[in-house]
């Protein structure tokens, strides 16, 4: 398959703990999206690399969230100290890097924080 | 900030039913896209409206993009059981931002 990975599917925690999330972009994107998903509601964005450099975080809640993309491939978003209100399903979309081109999102992780 | 909003948020028809979905904002955004979004998967996009005024149809799916680039509307003519899902709008400002405001999704359930 081609297309945007995410692992793990699922990871349940308990509050307190330190969590990664890892994802996988479409071969050549060099854009990569993480967005932050909770039951019954649209996506919400968290932070925006283009290449290996975080071009907007500006979404990410708070301190305890930072995510990193060291060699312009492969990002992990990483959660510390993890409270209840982390658990939602967190989303990664990978793009060519273009203006208004098409975002092509992963099946998420469904993060459950105990 | 920079808001978008759907209706409505749930929605429940018979196969065959027409249905219009609307996204609405006090902002005025470059781009406007409609995603699906089916039950443990990530959104799919479905369109793309960039002019104002803009109409595009994919097969029994009509979307329009307001004159003022400000709201959006998606119809669906016949539905389908196969329609069932999450539709999601989402806004783009543009330029050098990608970030993307979404509205919070119309849930539709098409019934056989």
């Amino acid at each position: 398959g081609a297309g945007v990975s995410q692992t793990p599917s699922n990871k349940v925690t308990e509050k307190g703990k330190y969590v990664e999330l890892r994802c996988d972009p479409i071969s050549g994107h060099t854009a990569l999206y993480w967005y932050r998903q909770s039951l019954g509601q649209g996506p919400e964005f968290l932070i925006y690399f283009q290449g290996t450099g975080a071009a907007d975080d500006s979404g990410l809640p708070n301190d305890r969230f930072f995510a990193v993309r060291p060699e312009g491939s492969v990002s992990t978003l990483k959660i510390q100290r993890t409270e209840r209100g982390d658990s939602a399903v967190y989303l990664c979309a990978s793009s060519l890097g273009t203006v208004g081109e098409t975002q092509y999102f992963g099946p998420g992780t469904r993060l459950l924080v105990l | 900030t920079q808001l978008l909003e759907q209706s409505p948020q749930f929605l429940s028809i018979q196969e065959g039913e027409n249905l219009t979905v609307y996204c609405n904002s006090s902002s005025v955004f470059s781009s406007l896209q409609w995603y699906r979004q089916e039950p443990g998967e990530g959104p799919v996009l479905l369109v793309t409206v960039v002019t104002g005024g803009e109409v595009k149809k994919l097969k029994r799916l009509t979307f329009q993009f307001g004159d003022a680039r400000k709201d959006s509307s998606l119809h669906i003519t016949a539905a389908q059981p196969g329609d069932t899902g999450l539709y999601l709008c989402a806004g783009s400002s543009g330029g050098n931002n990608r970030k993307l405001i979404w509205g919070l999704g119309t849930s539709l359930a098409v019934n056989p």
